[in-house]
């Protein structure tokens, strides 16, 4: 059964910052990898999907890498701001085509 | 495009109580998706569909009934609302040929039961 295991569970950094969140699956056998922000009280948002065949997504100053021999996945964020405070959350393909979640890292960035 | 709309934001409900949770989506998306959040867990699947009358069962089903008329709605029923019930209700959809892409998510609809 595929698991999805999210470390830290909460992290906090100053504005400016470079961080790593991290993330790691049991059954390499994944198809594709979402990463997601979640605002308290908001829904998700879909931040990156990294396919099975990729090593690594871009957006601004977010990347995520796969690696999928390892089972894990990192979101690098650049930069940090105060409101990329959120939780953020990975989740990877089911096989009933479903996404399985971490539990999220919930990151504070002080200004 | 709106996305995916879900209604009501908040609910109370009486144990024993039913109601359903609308979920609409305007992407022509073939994948819709129920998934609960409990305090401090991942999100986990309840139901889903792969296309109008067709549904299946995910991972935590029990007390819950979908149905699907239409490409864009996607109700989910409780019949018989318990505390067990209370959490957070996501509906998402998604609409590659394969449903391995990505899902969107609608905002998420708050539910007590007391």
């Amino acid at each position: 059964k595929q698991e999805v295991t999210q470390i830290p569970a909460a992290l906090s950094v100053p504005e400016g910052e470079n961080l790593v969140l991290n993330c790691s699956f049991t059954d390499s056998a994944i198809y594709n990898l979402q990463w997601f922000r979640q605002d308290p009280g908001k829904g998700l948002t879909s931040l990156l999907l990294i396919q099975s065949s990729q090593r690594e997504q871009t957006s601004g100053r977010l990347n995520a890498s796969l690696d999928k021999s390892s089972g894990r996945s990192t979101l690098y964020i650049a930069a940090s701001q105060p409101g990329d405070s959120a939780t953020y959350l990975c989740a990877v393909w089911g096989s009933q085509g479903n996404l399985i979640f971490g539990k999220g890292t919930k990151l504070s960035v002080k200004p | 495009n709106a996305g995916v709309t879900q209604t009501p934001k908040f609910r109370i409900l009486k144990i024993g109580q039913s109601m359903t949770l609308q979920c609409a989506q305007d992407m022509n998306h073939n994948y819709m998706y129920w998934y609960r959040q409990d305090p401090g867990m991942g999100l986990k699947l309840i139901y889903y569909s792969v296309g109008a009358g067709i549904t299946d069962k995910g991972e935590v089903p029990n007390g819950y009934n979908v149905s699907r008329s239409t490409t864009e709605d996607f109700p989910l029923r409780l019949e018989l609302a318990a505390p067990s019930q209370t959490s957070v209700y996501f509906c998402a959809s998604s609409g590659a040929a394969s449903s391995y892409n990505e899902q969107f998510f609608g905002p998420g609809t708050r539910l007590t039961v007391l």
